[in-house]
Formats: C-alpha cells, sequence, structure tokens
C-alpha cells in the first residue's frame, strides 16, 4: 500500500514564526504537492514538485515557499507565518497523471 | 483556480438507499478519479478511471468516465451509515484540477 505521512497531525503556531510542514512518501513517485483545504473553498494547490530539486507554482503560492532535496520528501515552508494562513494542509504524491494517494493532513492554527 | 462542478452539494438519505452524483466540464480530461474524505483526515482514493466510457466498480461503488470526457459519476449501492463523508473527483490533462465536493449523509 502506498503510505504518505506528514510530521504532524495539528500544530499551533503564533503570528511570525517560520513554519515547517514535512510530507514524506514511499513509493518511488515522481511528484509530490501541498495542498490546503478550507471550508467553501475546497482543495487549493499551493505548490507541486515533479522532481527533486524542481518545483512549479500552484494557485496560491503566496506566502509559502517548498523544498525537495529527496525524491521522498516535499517540505512546505511558511516563511513567517499568518492568521489567514489557519488552514488543513494536505499533501499528495503519484506517478505521472495516474493516482494522487493523500496524507492525513497537518491542522494548522496560526494565533 | 478552476473547479469542476459537483452535483449534488449534499445529500441526506435513508440507510440502505442508492446514492448517485456527478461531475462535469466544460474542458476534456484523460484521467476521473473519486476520493472519500472523512472529517479530520486525508481523501482516499476509491476509483480511477483513464478510459473515456470505462465503467469500474469497487465493492458497493461504482464510477463510469463520461463519453465525452467531461463528466464522471459515482454510483453508492445500499448504502450504509459509515458512507457519510465528502465526495469529490479529481480530473486531470496536464493538471488536476478538483470538483467542489458532495457532502453525503446517511440517516441509519
Amino acid at each position: 500500500d502506498v503510505k504518505v505521512t506528514q510530521s504532524s497531525r495539528y500544530l499551533v503556531k503564533r503570528t511570525g514564526e517560520k513554519v515547517f510542514l514535512e510530507c514524506v512518501q514511499d513509493m518511488d513517485h515522481e511528484n509530490m504537492f501541498w495542498y490546503r483545504q478550507d471550508p467553501g473553498l475546497g482543495l487549493r494547490l499551493i505548490y507541486f514538485s515533479y522532481d527533486v530539486k524542481m518545483k512549479e507554482k500552484g494557485d496560491i503560492p503566496e506566502g509559502y515557499s517548498v523544498s525537495r532535496e529527496k525524491k521522498e520528501r516535499f517540505s512546505l515552508i511558511l516563511e513567517s507565518a499568518s492568521t489567514n494562513q489557519t488552514s488543513m494542509y494536505l499533501c499528495a504524491s503519484g506517478q505521472g497523471l495516474n493516482e494522487q494517494y493523500f496524507g492525513p493532513g497537518t491542522r494548522l492554527t496560526v494565533t | 483556480g478552476q473547479q469542476l462542478n459537483q452535483s449534488p452539494q449534499s445529500m441526506f438519505i435513508q440507510e440502505g438507499e442508492d446514492v448517485s452524483m456527478n461531475c462535469t466540464s466544460s474542458s476534456i480530461f484523460n484521467t476521473w478519479l473519486w476520493y472519500k474524505q472523512d472529517p479530520g483526515e486525508g481523501p482516499v482514493l476509491l476509483i480511477a478511471l483513464y478510459k473515456a466510457g470505462e465503467l469500474t466498480s469497487n465493492g458497493r461503488l461504482t464510477a463510469q468516465f463520461g463519453i465525452t470526457r467531461k463528466d464522471s459519476f459515482l454510483n453508492i449501492s445500499a448504502s450504509i451509515p459509515s458512507d457519510v463523508g465528502i465526495y469529490f473527483c479529481l480530473a486531470g490533462t496536464y493538471k488536476y484540477i478538483f470538483g467542489t465536493g458532495t457532502r453525503l449523509k446517511v440517516l441509519a
């Protein structure tokens, strides 16, 4: 079975803090994705990566950056957390246009 | 960003009833995926479709890739209380587009 894990299920941070969300997949997938999910807005793509050290902006990249130093790991970074970044963050991995497999999510609260 | 039209938005049904939902778009896609998401959890892949007209089942779930490649349908037969959750579609060509989700509630 494909396994996508995220470093934290729940996270509480203060405004202005630097936040790291980690995602690891064990299927040697080329593609990895970061989404945020908000009520009424559905899932929105923040960034994706199609190879190590490669990244592409999604629909809402502002305020975020990413890092992919190893194939299995994709990190989402909030340089200076703000309250409007309180959300559910979902990582996913996949191969080509085949299935995307999601992690359990990280519920981030910025106070 | 673009989203797929998914209907219905929500539905309440009695246990044992069949459920149907669909996703439609004005664009053509090569892949349709259906997911279920429980509260506070990540989405879980239910069915993947890769060919126009393809009909695929997974237990009580059946999904079809529309012949025009612009839509897809998901049916759940004989619903049970654990079917409750949000179902959404995901369609892809060179990028993925999400449906708006169908919230299903099953009354025992």
